[in-house]
């Protein structure tokens, strides 16, 4: 199976900030990484598909870069909303999905 | 709008069978490949399985081939997960996802329903 590693498991960052979040792969996955947010007691919500796709209705402060084995999920200005945790999730091997651990972005 | 509403989690003795349902609303469900993906307490996501649009292809996370298995009935727009031999470590909250053909990426999901197995 393919590891996806996040990093770091959590955050902690003010309104307004830049944050970033990376994720890397254990081999390359070309552009096949989509990005998600889960709030507490909430099911995930696609943000970025195919490493840089923005979702439709997803806030454009939210971008998505990287190919091969190493990603990054980038929120340009920390919204209160924005709290919550992100997971990476390859799709390259098919049927074979697998997800990273999950980064806690925090109130500072 | 879309809408995927789970239902049939419960509590269940280890070794117990459990079914999961799924209704969708809002898309045309035959146009859509369905996966369930599953969150044990306080961990991360795990995808669990996978079936075509037409339902002819089945697909499964290793932790759970041979003993789940996923179907859909297009007629009435609904997903199902069959869980047999059930162990501990199947405890966690069963999510339904619409999934893109030949993508791999989950676009909508419904809201989750727990399932614990304990003695």
């Amino acid at each position: 199976d393919i590891q996806m590693t996040q990093s770091p498991s959590s955050l902690s960052a003010s309104v307004g900030d830049r944050v970033t979040i990376t994720c890397r792969a254990s081999q390359s996955i070309i552009s096949y990484l989509n990005w998600y947010q889960q709030k507490p007691g909430k099911a995930p919500k696609l943000l970025i598909y195919a490493a840089s796709s923005l979702q439709s209705g997803v806030p454009s402060r939210f971008s998505g870069s990287g190919s091969g084995t190493d990603f990054t999920l980038t929120i340009s200005s920390l919204q209160p909303e924005d709290f919550a945790t992100y997971y990476c999730q390859q799709s390259f091997s098919i049927h074979q999905w697998t997800f990273g651990q999950g980064t806690k972005v925090v109130i500072k | 709008e879309v809408q995927l509403v789970e239902s049939g989690g419960a509590l269940v003795q280890p070794g117990g069978s459990l079914r999961l349902s799924c209704a969708a609303s809002g898309f045309t469900f035959t146009d859509s490949a369905m996966s369930w993906v599953r969150q044990a307490p306080g961990k991360g996501l795990e995808w669990v399985s996978t079936i075509s649009g037409s339902g002819g292809g089945t697909y499964y996370a290793d932790s759970v081939k041979g003993r789940f298995t996923i179907s859909r009935d297009n007629s009435k727009n609904t997903l199902y997960l069959q869980m047999n031999s059930l162990r501990a470590e199947d405890t966690a909250v069963y999510y339904c996802a619409s999934t893109v053909a030949g993508t791999g990426y989950f676009d909508c999901w419904g809201q989750g329903t727990l399932v614990t197995v304990s003695s």
